[in-house]
């Protein structure tokens, strides 16, 4: 069971916009920690996608975006395209569990 | 290019032993804390443990909170994970990745391509 949650899984067609949830609890998110997301494509290593609730690293097209209300964060993906099917991971930090940085349970992104 | 290069992994018996290496390249090594995050075969992602610049803050997973020690040499850009008492559930692949930070909390990036780990019998 992981601290932060996101859905098993989203889907969209090609040029549709998607958005993936990851709610948190009084502990982390709510707490004021920051979200950031992760992309991992099939077979490979992590990529950082967003850091600090909405900022993109250099490199990340502007189709992903991210927000963060309350207890929740989301991530948005507009324009969809097929190299976008790919797992997606929120990541925020726990007070209540000593220098523990918290990962939702990942959500699998089908381009159909 | 900032990178990070895993090493260790392996098959080994439930109860042993394993020692990962990390190496880093393309960053000032000493000026970075770094982080050790798993991920079992079709699972998600796991913390596992932290370690500041200096070596002087080290945080653990209760998962693996006295089985696993992480340490790093500043001198040779390089991260370790020193895993004893091996357990079937700790079979993963074994990420690296350098700890940026902001006023609310820390995230990772890059990540190493991870080195497999697998505890059997």
């Amino acid at each position: 069971q992981s601290v932060l949650t996101q859905p098993p899984s989203v889907s969209g067609a090609p040029g549709q916009r998607v958005t993936i949830s990851c709610t948190g609890s009084s502990s982390n998110i709510g707490a004021g920690y920051d979200v950031h997301w992760y992309q991992q494509l099939p077979g490979t290593a992590p990529k950082l996608l967003i850091y600090g609730n909405s900022n993109r690293p250099s490199g990340v097209p502007d189709r992903f975006s991210g927000s963060k209300s309350g207890t929740s964060a989301s991530l948005a993906i507009s324009g969809l395209q097929a190299e976008d099917e790919a797992d997606y991971y929120c990541q925020s930090y726990d007070s209540s569990l000593s220098g523990s940085r918290v990962f939702g349970g990942g959500t699998k992104l089908t381009v159909l | 290019e900032v990178q990070l290069v895993e090493s260790g992994g392996g098959l080994v018996q439930p109860g042993g032993s394993l020692r990962l290496s990390c190496a880093a390249s393309g960053f000032t090594f000493s000026s970075y804390s770094m982080n050790w995050v798993r991920q079992a075969p079709g699972k998600g992602l796991e913390w596992v443990s932290y370690i500041s610049s200096s070596s002087s803050t080290i945080y653990y997973a209760d998962s693996v909170k006295g089985r696993f020690t992480i340490s790093r040499d500043n001198a040779k850009n390089s991260l370790y994970l020193q895993m004893n008492s091996l357990r079937a559930e700790d079979t993963a692949v074994y990420y690296c990745a350098r700890d940026l930070y902001g006023d609310y909390g820390d995230w990772f990036d890059p990540w190493g391509q991870g080195t497999l780990v697998t505890v059997s019998s």
